[in-house]
């Protein structure tokens, strides 16, 4: 089947030790989205990639970074996770201005 | 800017009761407008949506029509089950700056009690 991919599921990290969380996706989806959701609030766009173009939130941290080597696969670095990044981080793809179709996320602890 | 408000939860509920999840939105234009539903420890499954005005989005047995004259896309289902217990987000995707981004409300949780 067709679908998104995020990898690992859950991802333990020290205060300040950069990580990279992983999206892949098979459906062959020229966008891809990256979000930030805490607990019980709603998913926020952090930034998207459509085709080879990156489009960054006004209110997205320099500490947040993506990079999207081929239509497959993007990632998510944090350069220094605060505890304030814990969250779940969610990757979600379309084609062109379509509906979006979300992984299962990556749940993010900073210890 | 735009903006989506969902009923607060949690909503906890009987097996075979009827649910409403209220939704209202602020926007300009025309927007698309989708309700995705989050089980614990997953990301987000689209449930439904509506494109224009009067459209119903339908899916296993939940329904929601777009109502612009009253700004809301109210989440409905007959008869409720235990599995449906869920979060339920309420979103609008609107075109703007050569983009169409999805705004999201803050969720309502459903609790289903056998």
């Amino acid at each position: 089947d067709a679908m998104v991919i995020q990898n690992p599921r859950y991802q333990v990290t020290q205060f300040g030790k950069p990580v990279t969380l992983s999206c892949s996706q098979t459906l062959n989806h020229n966008v891809m989205y990256w979000y930030q959701q805490k607990s019980s609030q709603a998913p926020k766009l952090l930034f998207h990639y459509y085709d080879k173009d990156f489009n960054n939130e006004a209110d997205t941290p320099d500490n947040f970074q993506s990079r999207r080597p081929n239509t497959s696969f993007c990632f998510l670095d944090i350069r220094s996770p605060g505890l304030g990044d814990a969250a779940m981080y969610l990757c979600a793809t379309s084609r062109g201005h379509n509906e979006q179709f979300f992984g299962p996320g990556t749940r993010l602890t900073v210890l | 800017g735009d903006s989506v408000t969902q009923m607060e939860g949690p909503v906890t509920l009987s097996e075979e009761a009827f649910l409403t999840i209220n939704c209202t939105y602020t926007a300009t234009g025309y927007p698309s407008l989708f309700w995705y539903v989050q089980y614990p420890g997953e990301g987000l499954q689209l449930l439904l949506k509506a494109t224009k005005a009067d459209d119903k989005g339908s899916n296993k047995g939940f329904e929601a029509t777009y109502r612009k004259e009253t700004t809301s896309f109210h989440l409905e289902k007959g008869s409720v089950q235990v599995s449906d217990s869920a979060v339920y987000f309420c979103a609008l995707s609107r075109q703007r700056a050569g983009r169409r981004a999805l705004t999201f409300g803050s969720g309502t949780r459903l609790q289903v009690q056998p």
